[in-house]
């Protein structure tokens, strides 16, 4: 069974503060994706990383896809109360364009102004 | 482009009945993912469609089965509805990269 173990699961920040959200697995992944979900909505995707040691920014997030594609990191800088919101890790398995992904149990991020 | 399509947004539902939930991929993609969202478990890898044929199903009962029509669009089928049924539904529609629809919230009472 494929797990991903994602942490920390809930963090309450300030506004300006930085973080990290980890995501870890004993499993190989062909790609692994970064989704944030707002209350009552579908996952909206941020980003895929697909080669080992990738790193990939959009603005002030930052994620690393792990040497061997088994963990991935989410470093957010700057955070503001609009990043507020459940961020998931999900990877994938079977081949890169249409395996099923399996989730992380999803990282509750608040920021507070 | 339109993106993933889902219809109802909310199912209320009592145990017993049969719900049915549909889905629109992305103009294009041939994939249809189902997962379940359910409080305090994550999401739940249910079906994978894919060109009509169904392609994998995570850990469910027989009664959660659905299709997958020429279009390409989806529909998902639960009978026999229990309590713990209650859930955000969630299709995804892939091409490389899986891209969630809003979600069906379901209530079983």
């Amino acid at each position: 069974t494929q797990l991903l173990e994602q942490s920390p699961q809930f963090l309450s920040i300030q506004e300006g503060e930085n973080l990290t959200v980890y995501c870890n697995s004993s499993s190989v992944f062909s790609s692994l994706q970064w989704y944030r979900q707002e209350p009552g909505e579908g996952p909206v995707l941020l980003v895929t990383v697909v080669t080992g040691g990738e790193v990939k920014k959009l603005k002030r997030l930052t994620f690393q896809f792990g040497d061997a594609r088994k963990d991935s990191s989410l470093h957010i800088t700057a955070a503001q109360p609009g990043d507020t919101g459940l961020y998931l890790c999900a990877g994938a398995v079977g081949s890169s364009n249409t395996g099923k992904l399996i989730f992380g149990q999803g990282t509750t991020l608040q920021v507070k102004p | 482009e339109a993106g993933v399509t889902q219809s109802p947004t909310h199912l209320i539902k009592t145990r017993g009945q049969q719900a049915t939930l549909r889905c629109s991929p992305i103009s294009g993609h041939t994939s249809v993912y189902w997962y379940q969202q359910a409080l305090g478990l994550g999401l739940q890898f249910l079906l994978w469609y894919d060109e009509g044929e169904e392609r994998n199903r995570g850990n469910f009962p027989p009664r959660f089965s659905g299709r997958q029509f020429p279009n390409y669009s989806s529909e998902l089928n639960v009978n026999a509805l229990e309590l713990e049924d209650s859930a955000l539904y969630l299709c995804a529609s892939s091409w490389e990269t899986q891209y969630f629809g809003p979600g069906t919230r379901l209530l079983v009472l």
